[in-house]
């Protein structure tokens, strides 16, 4: 999984609560991306990031947020405006120059209880 | 913005023949084409990729055409083995605009199943 690390593996929130998704990452990429896939569909993104403190929205972000406050770390929080959350995150990541190959996380499964 | 269009959605072969999935794109200034390779409940792998200038770039089995006019992108694995079988995306990024983000837009998956 290319130094993408994601936490955790499955994660269940109840009604109302907000959840956040852990994604970091040793490979010294700059730019860092949350998609969002549902059971046999492609990979939609949310949010994305190309340097630190700042993040723009992808094409779903509603009910989404993100901080980045570390160059390795960029945590997404699934909130409770999210009315249909149940999904598999993936995290991916790529340099900032030359190559840009986006390598992606193991995921994390979101299910609602 | 960019559209992927990927067919089909399913393809089923057996061991040892030729497997091709097709995509299309609509923004004429997209220049990196990747393909992942999804296998159940885990991360995509990146399998192969192609840039614009180029037209076809081959690694073992598995190879990609690309036709900018056409705007059409095509993976080719010649004798498949049943390790193939997975999900398979393509996208499509306007790579190193920084405006663009290197974003990547998916097309819907291909689920290939190699029958021994």
């Amino acid at each position: 999984d290319g130094g993408i690390t994601q936490s955790p593996k499955y994660l269940f929130r109840k009604e109302g609560q907000n959840v956040t998704l852990s994604c970091e990452q040793n490979l010294n990429h700059d730019a860092m991306y949350w998609y969002r896939q549902d059971p046999g569909q492609g990979l939609r993104l949310i949010y994305y990031s190309q340097i630190v403190n700042d993040f723009q929205k992808g094409d779903i972000a509603e009910g989404y947020s993100v901080s980045r406050e570390k160059k390795e770390s960029f945590p997404l929080t699934v909130t409770s405006a999210q009315k249909n959350p149940t999904a598999f995150y993936l995290c991916a990541s790529t340099t900032g120059t030359g190559e840009k190959t986006q390598y992606f996380g193991p995921g994390t499964r979101l299910l609602v209880l | 913005g960019e559209n992927v269009e990927q067919h089909p959605s399913t393809l089923s072969v057996q061991e040892g023949d030729s497997a091709v999935i097709k995509c299309t794109y609509s923004d004429s200034a997209s220049n990196y084409f990747p393909w992942y390779k999804q296998e159940l409940g885990k991360g995509p792998q990146l399998i192969i990729d192609i840039r614009s200038n180029v037209g076809e770039k081959k690694d073992q089995r598995i190879a990609v055409t690309l036709n900018k006019t056409a705007k059409h992108f095509s993976l080719h694995i010649t004798e498949t083995q049943p390790e193939d079988s997975a999900v398979y995306f393509c996208a499509a990024s306007r790579s190193g605009i920084k405006a663009a983000g290197n974003k990547l837009t998916f097309g819907g998956g291909t689920r290939v199943l190699v029958k021994p």
